[in-house]
Protein backbone atom coordinates (compact mmCIF):
# COMPACT_ATOMS: atom_id res chain seq x y z
CA UNK A 1 0.00 0.00 0.00
CA UNK A 2 0.90 3.36 -0.34
CA UNK A 3 0.46 6.40 2.00
CA UNK A 4 -1.07 10.13 -0.05
CA UNK A 5 -1.18 13.52 0.97
CA UNK A 6 -2.58 15.93 -0.88
CA UNK A 7 -2.55 19.79 -0.26
CA UNK A 8 -4.92 21.90 -0.08
CA UNK A 9 -7.38 19.35 1.30
CA UNK A 10 -10.06 22.39 -0.11
CA UNK A 11 -9.98 25.70 -1.33
CA UNK A 12 -12.25 28.29 -2.66
CA UNK A 13 -11.04 30.48 -5.59
CA UNK A 14 -12.61 32.87 -8.08
CA UNK A 15 -13.14 32.67 -11.34
CA UNK A 16 -10.13 33.67 -13.42
CA UNK A 17 -7.79 32.32 -11.36
CA UNK A 18 -5.79 29.29 -10.75
CA UNK A 19 -4.87 26.75 -8.59
CA UNK A 20 -1.90 24.18 -7.84
CA UNK A 21 -2.94 20.73 -5.96
CA UNK A 22 0.18 18.93 -4.59
CA UNK A 23 0.34 15.11 -4.44
CA UNK A 24 2.80 13.53 -1.89
CA UNK A 25 3.50 9.75 -1.70
CA UNK A 26 5.56 7.96 1.17
CA UNK A 27 7.50 5.78 -1.20
CA UNK A 28 8.96 5.37 -4.75
CA UNK A 29 5.61 4.28 -7.41
CA UNK A 30 5.29 3.15 -10.92
CA UNK A 31 2.24 5.68 -12.19
CA UNK A 32 0.37 8.60 -10.56
CA UNK A 33 -2.70 9.72 -11.99
CA UNK A 34 -5.39 12.15 -11.24
CA UNK A 35 -8.92 12.36 -11.22
CA UNK A 36 -12.05 14.80 -11.12
CA UNK A 37 -14.83 13.89 -9.36
CA UNK A 38 -17.87 16.24 -10.41
CA UNK A 39 -20.45 16.70 -7.73
CA UNK A 40 -22.30 13.72 -7.05
CA UNK A 41 -21.17 11.93 -10.39
CA UNK A 42 -18.41 9.62 -10.45
CA UNK A 43 -14.81 9.58 -11.26
CA UNK A 44 -13.71 10.93 -14.31
CA UNK A 45 -9.54 10.26 -14.96
CA UNK A 46 -7.80 13.62 -16.09
CA UNK A 47 -4.52 12.28 -17.01
CA UNK A 48 -1.65 9.61 -16.73
CA UNK A 49 1.52 11.81 -14.92
CA UNK A 50 4.48 10.58 -16.59
CA UNK A 51 8.01 11.28 -14.40
CA UNK A 52 10.08 12.92 -16.31
CA UNK A 53 7.70 13.15 -19.50
CA UNK A 54 4.92 15.06 -20.31
CA UNK A 55 1.54 13.62 -18.97
CA UNK A 56 -0.95 11.93 -21.34
CA UNK A 57 -4.34 13.41 -21.14
CA UNK A 58 -7.14 11.48 -21.54
CA UNK A 59 -10.06 13.05 -24.21
CA UNK A 60 -11.68 16.05 -23.27
CA UNK A 61 -9.04 17.54 -21.23
CA UNK A 62 -5.95 19.43 -22.25
CA UNK A 63 -2.48 21.00 -20.93
CA UNK A 64 -3.33 24.51 -21.08
CA UNK A 65 -5.84 23.94 -18.79
CA UNK A 66 -4.55 21.31 -16.37
CA UNK A 67 -1.23 21.18 -16.18
CA UNK A 68 0.36 18.33 -14.77
CA UNK A 69 3.95 18.13 -13.55
CA UNK A 70 5.62 14.69 -12.12
CA UNK A 71 10.00 15.84 -11.13
CA UNK A 72 10.27 12.12 -9.18
CA UNK A 73 8.62 9.24 -8.55
CA UNK A 74 6.69 10.60 -5.19
CA UNK A 75 5.54 13.59 -6.10
CA UNK A 76 3.35 14.80 -8.69
CA UNK A 77 1.15 18.55 -9.11
CA UNK A 78 -1.97 19.57 -11.14
CA UNK A 79 -2.68 22.94 -11.88
CA UNK A 80 -6.29 23.81 -12.72
CA UNK A 81 -5.98 26.90 -14.61
CA UNK A 82 -8.10 29.89 -15.56
CA UNK A 83 -10.76 28.32 -13.45
CA UNK A 84 -14.63 28.74 -13.73
CA UNK A 85 -17.21 27.40 -11.17
CA UNK A 86 -17.28 24.01 -13.79
CA UNK A 87 -14.25 23.41 -12.30
CA UNK A 88 -15.72 23.09 -8.81
CA UNK A 89 -14.97 19.17 -7.82
CA UNK A 90 -12.89 16.84 -5.59
CA UNK A 91 -9.57 16.43 -7.56
CA UNK A 92 -7.95 13.19 -6.53
CA UNK A 93 -4.55 11.11 -6.82
CA UNK A 94 -3.91 8.05 -7.31
CA UNK A 95 -0.63 5.73 -7.31
CA UNK A 96 -0.01 2.28 -8.48
CA UNK A 97 2.40 0.55 -6.44
CA UNK A 98 4.63 -2.67 -7.97
CA UNK A 99 2.82 -5.95 -7.96
CA UNK A 100 0.38 -7.52 -10.41
CA UNK A 101 -3.08 -6.34 -9.12
CA UNK A 102 -3.47 -3.07 -10.97
CA UNK A 103 -4.45 -1.91 -7.64
CA UNK A 104 -4.93 2.25 -7.20
CA UNK A 105 -4.64 4.20 -4.34
CA UNK A 106 -5.81 7.14 -3.96
CA UNK A 107 -5.21 10.24 -2.02
CA UNK A 108 -7.91 12.38 0.19
CA UNK A 109 -8.63 14.31 -2.60
CA UNK A 110 -8.72 18.19 -2.64
CA UNK A 111 -12.39 19.76 -2.71
CA UNK A 112 -12.58 22.75 -5.17
CA UNK A 113 -15.38 25.36 -5.15
CA UNK A 114 -14.96 28.26 -7.70
CA UNK A 115 -16.82 31.07 -7.25
CA UNK B 1 -17.54 -1.09 -25.22
CA UNK B 2 -16.25 -1.59 -21.66
CA UNK B 3 -18.83 -0.50 -18.53
CA UNK B 4 -19.79 -0.80 -15.23
CA UNK B 5 -23.31 -0.36 -14.36
CA UNK B 6 -24.72 0.79 -10.73
CA UNK B 7 -28.11 0.73 -11.30
CA UNK B 8 -29.02 1.92 -8.07
CA UNK B 9 -28.25 5.92 -7.35
CA UNK B 10 -29.59 5.85 -3.55
CA UNK B 11 -30.31 3.25 -1.28
CA UNK B 12 -32.23 3.58 2.38
CA UNK B 13 -31.71 1.20 5.19
CA UNK B 14 -32.85 0.75 8.92
CA UNK B 15 -29.98 -0.12 10.97
CA UNK B 16 -28.95 -3.95 10.76
CA UNK B 17 -30.76 -4.03 7.56
CA UNK B 18 -28.81 -6.66 4.96
CA UNK B 19 -28.58 -4.37 1.98
CA UNK B 20 -27.00 -4.95 -1.41
CA UNK B 21 -25.22 -3.14 -4.05
CA UNK B 22 -25.31 -4.38 -7.74
CA UNK B 23 -22.90 -3.74 -10.20
CA UNK B 24 -22.81 -5.16 -13.84
CA UNK B 25 -20.65 -4.90 -16.11
CA UNK B 26 -19.35 -5.52 -19.53
CA UNK B 27 -16.20 -6.26 -21.44
CA UNK B 28 -14.99 -8.54 -23.83
CA UNK B 29 -11.97 -8.94 -22.47
CA UNK B 30 -11.08 -12.68 -20.83
CA UNK B 31 -8.65 -11.53 -18.11
CA UNK B 32 -9.98 -8.14 -15.73
CA UNK B 33 -10.03 -7.12 -12.86
CA UNK B 34 -12.95 -5.78 -10.65
CA UNK B 35 -13.21 -3.45 -7.52
CA UNK B 36 -14.94 -2.10 -4.49
CA UNK B 37 -14.15 1.32 -3.31
CA UNK B 38 -15.89 3.13 -0.20
CA UNK B 39 -16.25 6.69 -0.25
CA UNK B 40 -17.87 8.30 2.90
CA UNK B 41 -18.42 11.82 3.36
CA UNK B 42 -15.13 12.90 3.80
CA UNK B 43 -14.24 11.90 0.30
CA UNK B 44 -11.76 9.94 0.46
CA UNK B 45 -11.75 6.36 -1.66
CA UNK B 46 -11.28 3.17 0.34
CA UNK B 47 -10.49 0.23 -0.77
CA UNK B 48 -12.30 -2.63 -0.13
CA UNK B 49 -11.78 -5.64 -2.68
CA UNK B 50 -10.54 -6.88 -5.61
CA UNK B 51 -11.31 -9.79 -8.04
CA UNK B 52 -9.58 -11.15 -10.98
CA UNK B 53 -11.79 -12.50 -13.57
CA UNK B 54 -10.13 -15.91 -12.89
CA UNK B 55 -11.27 -16.11 -9.39
CA UNK B 56 -14.83 -16.46 -8.92
CA UNK B 57 -14.65 -18.02 -5.41
CA UNK B 58 -17.10 -15.41 -3.18
CA UNK B 59 -15.53 -13.82 -0.56
CA UNK B 60 -16.45 -12.59 3.11
CA UNK B 61 -15.10 -10.26 5.32
CA UNK B 62 -16.57 -9.55 7.93
CA UNK B 63 -20.05 -7.93 7.78
CA UNK B 64 -19.00 -7.20 4.06
CA UNK B 65 -19.76 -10.44 1.53
CA UNK B 66 -19.30 -10.57 -2.42
CA UNK B 67 -20.97 -12.33 -5.11
CA UNK B 68 -18.68 -12.91 -8.23
CA UNK B 69 -20.48 -14.37 -11.34
CA UNK B 70 -19.07 -14.09 -14.77
CA UNK B 71 -22.42 -15.66 -16.47
CA UNK B 72 -24.50 -12.37 -15.78
CA UNK B 73 -20.74 -9.96 -15.25
CA UNK B 74 -21.89 -9.25 -11.99
CA UNK B 75 -20.07 -8.08 -8.76
CA UNK B 76 -22.83 -7.33 -6.32
CA UNK B 77 -21.77 -6.37 -2.81
CA UNK B 78 -23.61 -7.39 0.68
CA UNK B 79 -23.38 -5.67 3.94
CA UNK B 80 -24.62 -7.35 6.48
CA UNK B 81 -26.34 -6.12 9.90
CA UNK B 82 -25.99 -2.38 8.32
CA UNK B 83 -24.57 0.23 10.28
CA UNK B 84 -24.88 3.93 10.43
CA UNK B 85 -20.99 4.17 9.83
CA UNK B 86 -21.88 2.32 6.54
CA UNK B 87 -22.85 5.24 5.27
CA UNK B 88 -21.08 6.55 2.28
CA UNK B 89 -21.46 6.40 -1.95
CA UNK B 90 -20.23 2.71 -2.85
CA UNK B 91 -18.34 2.79 -6.15
CA UNK B 92 -18.10 -0.32 -8.66
CA UNK B 93 -14.84 -0.47 -11.14
CA UNK B 94 -13.48 -2.50 -14.13
CA UNK B 95 -9.69 -2.53 -14.67
CA UNK B 96 -8.77 -4.32 -17.87
CA UNK B 97 -5.43 -6.62 -17.99
CA UNK B 98 -2.74 -4.78 -18.74
CA UNK B 99 -4.04 -1.47 -18.32
CA UNK B 100 -4.41 0.46 -15.26
CA UNK B 101 -7.11 2.48 -16.27
CA UNK B 102 -9.68 2.10 -13.87
CA UNK B 103 -13.51 2.15 -15.46
CA UNK B 104 -15.80 3.39 -12.45
CA UNK B 105 -19.75 3.06 -12.35
CA UNK B 106 -21.78 6.22 -11.05
CA UNK B 107 -21.89 5.00 -7.31
CA UNK B 108 -24.61 3.99 -5.03
CA UNK B 109 -25.40 6.24 -2.26
CA UNK B 110 -25.91 4.14 0.75
CA UNK B 111 -27.82 5.80 4.26
CA UNK B 112 -28.10 3.58 6.69
CA UNK B 113 -30.67 5.38 8.87
CA UNK B 114 -30.49 4.72 13.17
Amino acid sequence: SAVISQKPSRDICQRGTSLTIQCQVDSQVTMMFWYRQQPGQSLTLIATANQGSEATYESGFVIDKFPISRPNLTFSTLTVSNMSPEDSSIYLCSVVTSGPYNEQFFGPGTRLTVL
Amino acid sequence: AQKVTQAQTEISVVEKEDVTLDCVYETRDTTYYLFWYKQPPSGELVFLIRRNSFDEQNEISGRYSWNFQKSTSSFNFTITASQVVDSAVYFCALVPSGTYKYIFGTGTRLKVLA
